[in-house]
């Protein structure tokens, strides 16, 4: 199946810094990409829509200018997490539409500290 | 994009069969329904989708019947390693999983 890399797999930063995350489709383009966030034990949460060109939408309760997301060409979407603090501590996870299935990252640990 | 409501949890033993439901009992017409595996810490892997009857592949089967309200993952001759929490998703065509609401899925785990 296709792949789809995020990058890094885990990352830890300090209070108030940017932390950006990335999100390829290795082997297929991808017009539309997906982010999510998980918390422990709970599901995935839809944070917003990236389609290549175009600005990103984003789901009730999530705040743009927090959470930046960019997807300038067909391969690459990127998350941008600005000003982090601990409540921001989560596994991101983004996703790929592909021609039949979305094809889903390995995931971004968090921790804010 | 339509509801479902899975089993919170289910246990099970290495070598049985195991089929988890799914209701959906508001799918659409243009919905199809996607099944996922998710392990700690790893981004959700795709099992099997379909649209109506039985579709199978090489890890497993689904079940939908007529109505589509609801849909059973059917894996054969579990392992300890199918431990994992599986999501039912329906939605459109290719952005299924891609938009869809994840329900709070089936926690799997699989005892020797």
């Amino acid at each position: 199946g296709a792949v789809v890399s995020q990058h890094p797999s885990w990352v830890i930063c300090k209070s108030g810094t940017s932390v950006k995350i990335e999100c390829r489709s290795l082997d297929f383009q991808a017009t539309t990409m997906f982010w999510y966030r998980q918390f422990p034990k709970q599901s995935l949460m839809l944070m917003a829509t990236s389609n290549e060109g175009s600005k990103a939408t984003y789901e009730q309760g999530v705040e743009k200018d927090k959470f930046l997301i960019n997807h300038a060409s067909l391969t690459l979407s990127t998350l941008t997490v600005t000003s982090a603090h601990p409540e921001d501590s989560s596994f991101y996870i983004c996703s790929a539409a592909g021609a039949t299935e979305a094809f889903f990252g390995q995931g971004t640990r968090l921790t804010v500290v | 994009l339509a509801k479902t409501t899975q089993p919170i949890s289910m246990d099970s033993y290495e070598g049985q069969e195991v089929n988890i439901t799914c209701s959906h009992n508001n799918i659409a017409t243009n919905d199809y329904i996607t099944w996922y595996q998710q392990f700690p810490s790893q981004g959700p892997r795709f099992i099997i989708q379909g649209y109506k009857t039985k579709v199978t592949n090489e890890v497993a089967s689904l079940f939908i019947p007529a109505d589509r309200k609801s849909s059973t993952l059917s894996l054969p001759r579990v392992s300890l390693s199918d431990t994992a929490v599986y999501y039912c998703l329906v939605g459109e065509g290719n952005t299924n999983a891609g938009k869809s609401t994840f329900g709070d899925g089936t926690t799997l785990t699989v005892k020797p």
